[in-house]
């Protein structure tokens, strides 16, 4: 029972151009969600973040959308670097900290210059 | 660098050979976790503390068992592995049980002949 889901493994894009990364949740009870990159040989490293009260925050070139109705999130990567190419995971979380945070199984970006 | 350590970053065991598996951290944070995570899955919570106070996932074999002496260490111990037990094991930590962002090492790849 995979409550959190990122559909595409993987995804190429352009240097230049947006990223864009998407995961989908079931459990209505999640209220705070992130995204963690991860390179290899290195653990995930905390990225952004987003309230289930907000429906957007930024931070500098990502952009993390946030679809309650439809249990969806999104980030946005603008214009994607071939350093953003990693693994990246969206997580989520219900109450309050981190304890009950569940991952998806990651999309590997790549970045081609 | 404050940091998330652990050691080996690969280890070896044999089938049903007990193995330990160490993290340590620079960071002073009060929860500590531990997750297993398999090829192209999603990392899955094993355990955590929150100080002293352990908490298991509900379902985190028996075969898996931790302990945390002090804050800065946490261990993983795997009593008789099997061939399903090979993964990457992930330590990650937490300011404190209000903090959502986790901040992981980079992992130790368990290999079970």
């Amino acid at each position: 029972d995979q409550q959190v889901k990122q559909n595409s493994p993987s995804l190429s894009v352009q240097e230049g151009r947006i990223s864009i990364l998407n995961c989908d949740y079931t459990n209505s009870m999640f209220d705070y969600f992130l995204w963690y990159k991860k390179y290899p040989a290195e653990g995930p490293t905390f990225l952004i973040s987003i309230s289930s009260i907000k429906d957007k925050n930024e931070d500098g070139r990502f952009t993390v959308f946030l679809n309650k109705s439809a249990k969806h999130l999104s980030l946005h990567i603008v214009p994607s670097q071939p350093g953003d190419s990693a693994v990246y995971f969206c997580a989520a979380s219900a109450g309050t900290g981190g304890f009950k945070t569940i991952f998806g199984a990651g999309t590997r970006l790549f970045v081609k210059a | 660098d404050a940091m998330v350590i652990q050691n080996p970053r690969y280890q070896v065991t044999q089938f049903g050979k007990p193995v330990t598996l160490s993290c340590s951290q620079t960071l002073n944070h009060n929860v500590m976790y531990w997750y297993q995570q398999k090829s192209s899955q999603a990392p899955k919570l094993l355990f955590h503390y929150y100080d002293k106070d352990f908490n298991n996932e509900a379902d985190t074999p028996d075969n898996f068992q931790s302990r945390r002496p002090n804050t800065s260490f946490c261990f993983l111990d795997i009593r008789s592995p099997g061939l399903g037990d090979a993964a990457m094991y992930l330590c990650a930590t937490s300011r404190d049980p209000n903090s959502y962002e986790q901040y992981f090492g980079p992992g130790t790849r368990l290999t079970v002949t």
